[in-house]
């Protein structure tokens, strides 16, 4: 079955720690997408790519990495820089030339906590 | 500068009522996307509709409808005879187009509570 997949579900880890998030999808979609949702929050931007080894900046982008090396993943590291990084991490993905005008397809999340 | 307002931030109904979840967008661009999509319990979005600036027909799809009205730029979805499955956060979402569109901006989100 074609996905997105996310993992771990669940991560601890202590404060200073950087940590990475994965996401793998097998849609063959072109464009990449990291979301951070807050409680009673909508989605936040952090990064997004189109096509591989090219990324751009979200809203949120401070304190996160991103790499994109094959079209498939696109994982995003939460740095020690980030000052709340306890939060729900959202990867999708879409489709097309134009793929803003596409319906993006999620990944079922990471819930992170650092303490 | 785009936006998306979802001024309910929670309704709760009792199973088999109808109900509309309201969602009013900004932009200044003449050609975008408008989107809805559910968050249930297991946190994964699920994508329900796409709908583009020009076609301005309401859609309907099963129990759901949606009512896009460009005069008041308005965007809103209706359950009918709501079910407990339906309890979810329901997200509406815009994407302008032309150069420099920019991805999905997102409104804050509406918790529907179905009670049976």
């Amino acid at each position: 079955d074609g996905g997105i997949t996310q993992s771990p579900k669940y991560l601890f880890r202590k404060e200073g720690q950087n940590v990475t998030l994965s996401c793998e999808q097998n849609l063959n979609h072109d464009a990449m997408y990291w979301y951070r949702q807050d409680p009673g929050q909508g989605l936040r931007l952090i990064y997004y790519s189109q096509i591989v080894n090219d990324f751009q900046k979200g809203d949120i982008a401070e304190g996160y990495s991103v790499s994109r090396e094959k079209k498939e993943s696109f994982p995003l590291t939460v740095t020690s820089a980030q000052k709340n990084p306890t939060a729900f991490y959202l990867c999708a993905s879409s489709k097309g030339t134009d793929p803003y005008s596409y319906e993006q397809y999620f990944g079922p999340g990471t819930r992170l906590t650092v303490t | 500068a785009q936006k998306v307002t979802q001024a309910q931030t929670e309704i709760s109904v009792v199973e088999k009522e109808d109900v509309t979840l309201d969602c009013v967008y900004e932009t200044r661009d003449t050609t975008y996307y408008l989107f809805w999509y559910k968050q249930p319990p297991s946190g994964e979005l699920v994508f329900l509709i796409r709908r583009n600036s020009f076609d301005e027909q309401n859609e309907i799809s099963g129990r759901y409808s949606w009512n896009f009205q460009k005069s008041t730029s308005s965007f809103n979805f209706t359950i009918t005879a709501s079910q407990v499955v339906d309890s979810a956060v329901y997200f509406c979402a815009l994407t302008p187009r032309g150069s420099g569109n920019t991805p999905l901006v997102f409104g804050k989100g509406t918790r529907l509570s179905v009670i049976a």
